[in-house]
């Protein structure tokens, strides 16, 4: 398994202002994902995270909206931008090591309301 | 295209009795599949995960679960529900075929558990 942290773990916001979102881990992997959770909702991918690179975004993700930094093998972040009430959600991270049968492993989340 | 289905939203068990959740996934090849759990307020935690072989998996926590092909199945089991088990259950399934790491969830089964 991975150890991974999350800050913030909550936090309530503005509209029209920006949170950024930092993923941690442990030891190295070779893939780290953001996942938005909405109020009684599934999961559902927002992007992947490549290191020393643009992140790979899902359809009907933008990065525009959700910049994604990874600038090294144990750490990632994600920024919500220009936030409105339909943000607010749980984001999650996870982390995939080499060769794992795409096995991921979770953050505690970051819980965002956005008023 | 990849899709998993939980077809219980809310399951309520009494303390004691035997669980059974439901998943039921669409995947041209055999996929990978697993089953996570959130405790309110949590991130995920990976119950069981199967690859291949023995069809039959134990996981954590005394739960295991039965991958059926024939049926497209993937349902988890647990013998006796404890009151620590009350939670949100997430299916999800992964691509064998890709690298990507990207695993679809199912919309979750809420488990509810009477004293």
């Amino acid at each position: 398994s991975a150890v991974i942290s999350q800050k913030p773990s909550r936090d309530i916001c503005q509209r029209g202002t920006s949170l950024t979102i930092q993923c941690q881990v442990d030891s190295q992997v070779t893939m780290m994902f953001w996942y938005r959770q909405q109020p009684g909702q599934s999961l559902t991918l927002i992007a992947t995270a490549n290191q020393g690179s643009e992140a790979t975004y899902e359809s009907g993700f933008v990065i525009d909206k959700f910049p994604i930094s990874r600038p090294n093998l144990t750490f990632s972040t994600l920024t919500v931008s220009n936030m409105s009430p339909e943000d607010s959600s749980i984001y999650l991270c996870s982390v995939k090591r080499v060769a794992s049968y795409n096995e991921q492993f979770f953050g505690p989340g970051t819980r965002l309301t956005v008023l | 295209a990849q899709s998993v289905t939980q077809p219980d939203i809310h399951i309520t068990v009494s303390e004691g009795a035997s669980l059974e959740l439901r998943c039921n996934y669409s995947y041209g090849a055999t996929p990978y599949l697993f089953w996570y759990v959130q405790s309110p307020g949590q991130g995920l935690q990976l119950l069981l995960k199967y690859f291949s072989g023995d069809t039959l998996v134990q996981g954590i926590k005394g739960f295991e679960a039965e991958f059926k092909r024939s049926q497209s199945s993937f349902n988890l089991r647990k013998p006796s529900v404890h009151w620590s088990d009350a939670a949100e259950y997430f299916c999800a399934v992964g691509a064998s075929s890709s690298n990507t790491g990207k695993l679809i969830f199912g919309q979750g089964t809420t488990l509810q558990v009477k004293p």
